[in-house]
């Protein structure tokens, strides 16, 4: 089965600035989720975008999804301490009922 | 609304040794979900039921691991015997529909160490 490959692998960013996540998959989806891990609160999902969405926006999340290159990414505008976490996305296949998550992004904001 | 609970939220154990986690997910979702999640990678699914049936075991590896969720509600997972790779965070969740359109609801998990 597929799975979504996140990049960077780490992030650490000054607090205040934006904080760019991408996520590349092989084949064909349906849609693509994200969603975020931390030790306080655990996994917790943050928004889905469907195959025929090309952006959605949820506060200062921003995502955006090109089937053409099977790659999405996550936009947080004006980073928070609070937003040091880990960034899943999970993709499902065409017929596959179920989502198959990447390997994440770890994101540290600095004070 | 309460979220889905998972208990125990620790254990450790030695390798051939059996264990058990319980799930409870949230009230009136229909499908329950096991996930291993091994340190620094994401969570890999072991297996999705449908109410009492199971959906999807592909990647539950059968010769140790069994799973059920006895009148659709709660759900157990078993590790009998365990071995060291094993060792990982074991997160339940749920979800209204099923599939992968649903967004899924996840427990706090049970950190499981196998020494």
């Amino acid at each position: 089965s597929q799975q979504g490959e996140e990049d960077p692998q780490a992030l650490s960013i000054q607090e205040g600035e934006n904080a760019t996540m991408n996520c590349s998959y092989k084949t064909s989806i349906n849609n693509l989720q994200w969603y975020r891990q931390n030790s306080g609160r655990g996994l917790v999902h943050l928004i889905l975008i469907r195959s025929n969405e090309r952006e959605k926006h949820s506060g200062r999340l921003r995502v955006t999804l090109d089937t053409s290159k099977k790659s999405s990414s996550l936009l947080i505008t004006a980073s928070r301490a609070a937003d040091t976490a880990s960034y899943f996305c999970a993709t499902d296949d065409w017929g596959a009922q179920k989502l198959v998550f990447g390997q994440g992004t770890r994101l540290t904001i600095n004070p | 609304e309460a979220g889905v609970a998972q208990s125990p939220r620790y254990k450790i154990i030695e390798k051939r040794q059996s264990v058990a986690f319980w799930c409870n997910p949230i009230s009136g979702h229909a499908t329950l979900y096991w996930y291993q999640q091994i340190l620094g990678q994401g969570p890999k699914l072991l297996i999705q039921f449908q109410n009492n049936g199971v959906v999807d075991d592909s990647q539950l590896p059968k010769d140790r691991f069994s799973a059920e969720r006895l009148k659709g509600v709660d759900s157990t997972l078993k590790i009998q015997p365990a071995k060291l790779e094993d060792s990982a965070v074991y997160l339940c969740a749920s979800s209204l529909e099923g599939g992968s359109a649903g967004t899924q609801y996840f427990g706090p998990g049970t950190r499981l160490l196998v020494l």
